[in-house]
């Protein structure tokens, strides 16, 4: 399989704890996007990469949250001291930039559920 | 008012019938649009970008409006597997933010 693939699927930790999620997108894409969904919403915008830059992220983005992206393959979504607002699932994307397109592929996701 | 807005829906329509959606955008910097297709607590997946000329593919159909600054979809046929959330994203592509920006999505119930 060669699409976007996220670990793990489903994590449930307590208030306080830091997570951290992983996302390896498509081989050949330059561009890697972290998001947030919660029921009933569309996925919201947290930061995105390209190659091991991170361009922009989201005003609306705690100080808890960090994400990195070494070496422009796969990143990491950290979130510290976690709250219940935090559950939600975090989708990773990733997309091919200045073949003109723009069309992003996301990953299964994973579900957060904080307690 | 938000960025992207979609009618939440959700449009209940029996098999055969044919459905419309719009997604209205208010930055008009924003220059490539898709739909995307999500499934109950599955990730989206893309459906068709959204090209200036419109553009169809099978039993869908996408409609772009520069002027009124909005994409329509068009569903032909419904089928009972139609039934998802259809998400619209818009991406500026100048003036310095390149951020995505989905709708929060319109529900399609195709019932027999």
């Amino acid at each position: 399989d060669t699409g976007v693939s996220q670990d793990p699927r489903h994590k449930i930790t307590k208030r306080g704890q830091n997570v951290t999620f992983r996302c390896d997108p498509i081989s050949e894409h330059n561009r890697l996007y972290w998001y947030r969904q919660t029921l009933g919403q569309g996925p919201e915008f947290l930061t995105y990469f390209q190659n091991e830059a991170q361009l922009e992220k989201s005003r609306l983005l705690s100080d808890r949250f960090s994400a990195e992206r070494p070496k422009g393959s796969f990143s990491t979504l950290e979130i510290q001291r976690t709250e219940q607002g935090d559950s939600a699932m975090y989708l990773c994307a990733s997309s091919l930039y200045g073949v003109g397109t723009y069309e992003q592929y996301f990953g299964p996701g994973t579900r957060l559920t904080v307690t | 008012r938000k960025e992207v807005e979609q009618d939440p829906g959700p449009f209940n329509v029996p098999e055969g019938a044919t459905v419309a959606f719009n997604c209205t955008y208010s930055n008009s910097a924003s220059q490539s649009f898709f739909w995307y297709r999500q499934d109950c607590r599955k990730e989206p997946k893309l459906l068709m970008s959204v090209y200036s000329s419109g553009n169809e593919d099978g039993r869908f159909t996408a409609q772009l409006n520069r002027a009124s600054q909005y994409i329509s979809l068009l569903i032909r046929d419904s089928k009972l597997s139609d039934s998802a959330t259809y998400l619209c994203v818009v991406n500026p592509t100048s003036g310095g933010s390149y951020i995505p920006t989905f709708g929060r999505g319109t529900s399609l119930i195709v019932h027999p």
